[in-house]
């Protein structure tokens, strides 16, 4: 299993441009999510799903979308970049219920 | 709401020492609670992890913490650091229902001195 990727690893971006963060995972875990971490912040929820067509708000959902439309596949759409949103963005799976969830390596985002 | 807050956002040990990284939720019920850890450019990994039953939950690395429902706390500690060790160290919160959402603190930063 590959567990959970992420794509990009890194990424620049202007003001205003949007993107996709690329998210799947190949364990069949129901459960998947959305964080960004900043210094001294931890990790703040921007969305999450628990399972294909269902997705919710976290903390911070301001400025991004999501979809879930397969089991596989959760990305996260920037509409508009803003500085504010440069992070590093980690994408999670897990089965629902109490499991763990499984981290991706991240995606470095810088907003110029 | 749930929360979760990690008390110091830095916390330096020597090696050998005993290692205590505190964390306290706030939740209407008792939850499932968690330590991850986040080695330098890296993803986090579990520590382990507190559902039901024994209040004392051992996890890798040699790494426990226990369970205090009277005073809402799950703190991480280990016997003797290693070097190895050092690391940011997250604890996070879920409530019981499938969809609930897992929240995380802001982190503590353990470094070992040699």
């Amino acid at each position: 299993n590959a567990g959970v990727t992420q794509t990009p690893k890194f990424q620049v971006l202007k003001t205003g441009q949007s993107m996709t963060l690329q998210c799947a995972q190949d364990m069949n875990h129901e459960y998947m999510s959305w964080y960004r971490q900043d210094p001294g912040m931890g990790l703040r929820l921007i969305h999450y799903s628990v399972g294909a067509g269902i997705t919710d708000q976290g903390e911070v959902p301001n400025g991004y979308n999501v979809s879930r439309s397969t089991t596989e596949d959760f990305p996260l759409r920037l509409l508009s970049a803003a500085p504010s949103q440069t992070s590093v963005y980690f994408c999670a799976s897990m089965i629902a219920g109490m499991g763990e969830q499984y981290f991706g390596p991240g995606t470095r985002l810088t907003v110029t | 709401a749930q929360s979760v807050t990690q008390l110091g956002s830095h916390v330096s040990v020597s090696e050998g020492a005993l290692v205590l990284l505190r964390c306290n939720y706030s939740s209407s019920v008792p939850p499932y609670l968690f330590w991850y850890v986040q080695y330098p450019n890296q993803g986090l990994q579990l520590l382990l992890k507190y559902t039901t039953g024994a209040t004392l939950v051992k996890g890798i690395n040699g790494f426990e913490a226990e369970f205090k429902k009277s005073e809402t706390s799950f703190h991480l500690t280990k016997p003797s650091a290693h070097m190895s060790d050092a690391a940011e160290y997250f604890c996070a919160v879920r409530g019981y229902s499938s969809a609930s959402k897992i929240i995380f603190g802001s982190g503590t930063r353990l470094s070992i001195r040699p």
